[in-house]
């Protein structure tokens, strides 16, 4: 079963304007990652937030953690057509069963 | 410095036919993860290498199987193909254990007819 959930599983949006998904997880985590995957190829490591942090930035990318709700967000500002892929969290939890459980999901199409 | 490495980029197999797909990881990685991306669908854990020993896996049945060689490269064999393992399978490789950040190959796209 997927440990995140990513809402909505589909987001199209001008270019230029800010995009948001969020992610929904199950259990306490260490981490949590956001991944980019183009047109179903590898994924592209963009941030990680630990735990303890609430709010990370990086370039355009912004991530908030809210580790009551169990909940994240990643916002892309200024969007541009190149930011066009899906985007998956990633949760890490070191309780035993190590490894990295992805959400399913969200496709975000810029329209130029 | 190259990437993770994956081949074959496409394998057409029939079912019940066994499948092998390899991973050379980033130069230094020790680490080596196995996903499998049905289409449409988010990456599901396969198994983790790490030193030459399996260190998890994933919720997947023991016709999933791989091992890591010593030079850190990775094999996944898939015996007995079913149709639902048509997917693209995904390698990752990372430095020591990977929590922080992994690195994708390009991925296997397996279809079974």
């Amino acid at each position: 079963s997927q440990q995140g959930e990513e809402d909505p599983q589909a987001l199209s949006i001008q270019e230029g304007e800010n995009a948001t998904m969020n992610c929904s997880y199950k259990t306490s985590i260490n981490n949590l990652q956001w991944y980019r995957q183009n047109s179903g190829r590898g994924l592209v490591h963009l941030i990680l937030i630990r735990s303890n942090e609430r709010e990370k930035h990086s370039g355009r990318l912004r991530v908030t953690l809210d580790t009551s709700k169990k909940s994240s967000s990643l916002l892309i500002t200024a969007s541009r057509a190149a930011d066009t892929a899906s985007y998956f969290c990633a949760t890490y939890a070191n309780f035993g069963n190590e490894k990295l459980t992805f959400g399913t999901g969200t496709r975000l199409t810029i329209i130029p | 410095e190259a990437g993770v490495t994956q081949s074959p980029t496409h394998l057409i197999k029939t079912r019940g036919q066994q499948a092998t797909l390899r991973c050379s990881p980033i130069s230094g990685h020790t680490s080596v993860y196995w996903y499998q991306q049905a289409l449409g669908l988010g990456l599901q854990f396969l198994l983790w290498y790490d030193e030459g020993e399996e260190r998890n896996r994933g919720n997947f049945p023991p016709r999933f199987s791989g091992r890591q060689f010593p030079n850190y490269s990775s094999e996944l064999n898939v015996n007995a193909l079913e149709l639902e393992d048509s997917a693209l399978y995904l390698c990752a490789s990372s430095l020591y254990t990977g929590w922080n950040e992994q690195f994708f190959g390009p991925g296997t796209r397996l279809t079974v007819l």
